[in-house]
């Protein structure tokens, strides 16, 4: 089976600019979060989704948004871009919404805005 | 304010010695602690979970304390081996009664074992 895909794997932004990230998770789960982990940090949670609705959202700004589609994937939009924006994106995928069973996280999204 | 600590400089260990990883919070009253390993440009992997009803979990060469008093999760490796070197991170579970379903995580601790 194959695992939780992100994509893309790397991508450079220019400040101001928009950005989408997309995750497909593990085939039979159905709840999705977003963490950011910026170099030397945890990673920090941003969202959750379960059932395409929105479970949980962390602290961060409105610039962030994410959607979950019939088929369970995600996407994580960034507008208007700001230079501490670049992180590693994550992407964990799960049975149930509840952390109860231990997170399959994607290999991540390597955002760099210049 | 809430936090989670982990050992902020990484644990050097020779191989075959056990490692001994710490996570400590402050303000939280979890109702489950997860640890994972993660790699350079890798996604985090799960490891164990243990509850906080439960003080010690073992899963092959590894175990996890869960201390509620003293708000304190031990994780040992033992016999360790080079392939262990890696970033270990505690993440736990806040109390359940609210609708967040997140993961609050440490900052990780860099374990490197030695030939």
């Amino acid at each position: 089976d194959a695992g939780v895909t992100q994509s893309p794997t790397h991508l450079i932004k220019t400040r101001g600019q928009h950005v989408t990230l997309r995750c497909s998770p593990i085939s039979g789960h159905k709840s999705v979060s977003w963490y950011q982990q910026v170099l030397g940090q945890g990673p920090q949670f941003i969202f959750q989704y379960y059932e395409k609705e929105e479970r949980g959202r962390g602290n961060f700004p409105d610039r962030f948004s994410a959607r979950q589609f019939p088929n369970y994937s995600s996407e994580l939009n960034v507008n208007a871009l700001l230079l501490g924006d670049s992180a590693l994106y994550l992407c964990a995928s799960s049975l149930v919404h509840l952390q109860d069973y231990g997170y399959t996280f994607g290999s991540g999204t390597r955002l760099t805005v210049v | 304010s809430q936090k989670i600590e982990q050992n902020s400089e990484a644990l050097n260990i020779q191989e075959g010695k056990t490692a001994t990883l710490t996570c400590n919070y402050t303000n939280y009253s979890p109702a489950y602690l997860q640890w994972y390993r993660q790699d350079p440009g890798r996604g985090p992997v799960f490891l164990l979970l243990i509850r906080e009803n439960e003080k010690e979990k073992r899963k092959e060469r590894l175990k996890v304390t869960f201390d509620t008093t003293l708000k304190q999760s031990l994780f040992h490796i033992t016999a360790s081996q080079p392939a262990d070197s890696a970033t270990y991170l505690c993440a736990l579970a806040p109390s359940p009664g609210g609708a967040t379903n997140k993961l609050i995580f440490g900052t990780g601790t860099l374990l490197a074992v030695q030939p």
